[in-house]
């Protein structure tokens, strides 16, 4: 079955630097892929999802780049604000509707 | 986005008892699954909940530890069986709506086992 890898799983940036986090799947009938935020205690939250027929995605200041060769998925966080911290996760799904979730990256932004 | 409700929110139950975990949609949905979140993990498929027959369940997971319902396409239910300090953790209904496969999630219940 599907298995997707994240890493770092931890990240600490400066506020008003860059940050990406990578994921890597096994599946190569996966073609969507997307990213969510999740807040302490709170619900993941959708934030940008990419399918495989594009290679990137902008939404603000975040974007979503995809190496279907490769196989792997990256997401782009850039002037990072102190709001922007909490655990971020990758997955990707086939066309059975499925999402394999990625073990997390936890984003840390010093103000 | 489809207004996904959950109840209860949390709920902490003694070992070897049942808790049913409800999931309300407003909207008909393609799609239902249910996750399992442990503490400071990611989250986990449990199962796929078919609308009017058997739900189809992920691997270490089975109908007698976890039964599922979906009578309609706008409402599942989730029972943790049997309970065990292990299956403290936060349970999430999700659907996919609309959009195909996006998919959003309830606000979870935190059941704590003791």
């Amino acid at each position: 079955g599907e298995n997707v890898e994240q890493h770092p799983s931890t990240l600490s940036v400066q506020e008003g630097d860059s940050a990406v986090i990578k994921c890597t799947y096994s599946d190569s009938a996966s073609n969507y892929f997307p990213w969510y935020k999740q807040e302490l205690g709170k619900r993941p939250q959708l934030i940008i999802d990419i399918r495989s027929n594009v290679g990137e995605k902008k939404d603000q200041r975040i974007a979503v780049t995809l190496n279907k060769t490769a196989k792997h998925f990256s997401l782009h966080i850039t002037e990072t604000q102190p709001e922007d911290s909490a655990v971020y996760f990758c997955a990707a799904s086939s066309n059975t509707g499925k999402l394999i979730f990625g073990q997390g990256t936890t984003l840390q932004v010093k103000p | 986005s489809a207004v996904i409700s959950q109840k209860p929110s949390r709920d902490i139950c003694q070992r070897g008892t049942s808790l049913t975990i409800q999931c309300q949609v407003d909207s008909q949905v393609t799609m239902m699954f249910w996750y399992r979140q442990q503490p400071g993990q990611s989250l986990t498929l449990i199962a796929t909940a078919n609308q009017g027959s058997e739900a189809t369940y992920e691997s270490g997971f089975v109908i007698d530890k976890f039964p599922i319902s979906r009578p309609n396409l706008t409402f599942s239910t989730l029972t943790v069986s049997n309970m065990s300090p292990e299956d403290s953790s936060i349970y999430l209904c999700s659907v996919t709506g609309t959009e195909n496969e996006k998919l959003f999630f309830g606000s979870g219940t935190q059941l704590s086992v003791l």
